[in-house]
């Protein structure tokens, strides 16, 4: 079974700052999916970032990126110029390639990113 | 485009009392998944479903059933509910693609005392 770890519960940043979130993960797959979800305090559940692991160029979407280590299994996300808005949880989750993922996401338990002001 | 509902919001059962969280996705996606969030670990898979008539068992499935009658709705029920179910339930759907993210819905706290 595949695992996700976010060895980090809690992080704190300056806002203006670049902060960065570790996920690593376990899996005897060699083909799957990455992604990154932020939850605000509304509770909702929003995408971030997506990674293919069949391909070596990371992610970025704006402000968002990541830096993919596939042979180490690390998929970390960095938050460039961090925005008050930015403050929430952050989850990483991994999805396994092939039979179309059915089975869905698995989770890391998160890191809760404060924004200092 | 309302995406995923769930209903209700909010809601506190005491021990042993039954109730089903419903869920709707107006996206005519295949794939839908119950997960529930506690504190300090992350987001786990109660029940899924690949296709209409269709359920499975997650991660958590004890204490939980699922239906799955029309494409667009998946149905969580607890048949007597317990205070260790106490907690954050989502539910999320995809297209039938490993590439496609799950879309979630806004979550349903119940409290069970």
């Amino acid at each position: 079974a595949q695992t996700v770890t976010q060895s980090q519960p809690e992080m704190s940043v300056q806002e203006a700052e670049t902060v960065t979130l570790s996920c690593t993960y376990d899996t005897s797959e060699s083909d799957y999916y990455l992604f990154w979800y932020k939850q605000p305090p509304s509770r909702q559940m929003i995408l971030v970032i997506r990674q293919e692991a069949y391909k070596q160029q990371n992610a970025t979407e704006n402000r968002f990126s990541v830096n993919f280590q596939k042979a180490a299994k690390s998929f970390s996300l960095k938050i460039s110029d961090s925005q008050l808005g930015d403050a929430a949880m952050y989850f990483c989750a991994y999805r396994r390639r092939g039979g179309g993922g059915a089975d869905g996401l698995t989770f890391g338990k998160g890191t809760h990113l404060i924004i200092q002001p | 485009n309302a995406g995923v509902t769930q209903t209700p919001k909010f809601r506190v059962l005491k021990t042993g009392q039954s109730m089903t969280l419903l869920c709707a996705q107006d996206m005519n996606h295949e794939y839908m998944y119950w997960y529930r969030q506690d504190p300090g670990m992350g987001l786990r898979l109660i029940h899924y479903s690949v296709g209409e008539g269709t359920t499975a068992k997650g991660e958590v499935p004890d204490g939980y059933n699922v239906s799955r009658l029309k494409k667009q709705n998946f149905l969580l029920g607890l048949e007597s509910a317990a205070p260790s179910q106490t907690s954050v339930y989502f539910c999320a759907s995809s297209y039938q693609a490993d590439y496609s993210p799950l879309h979630f819905g806004n979550g349903t706290r119940l409290t069970v005392t």
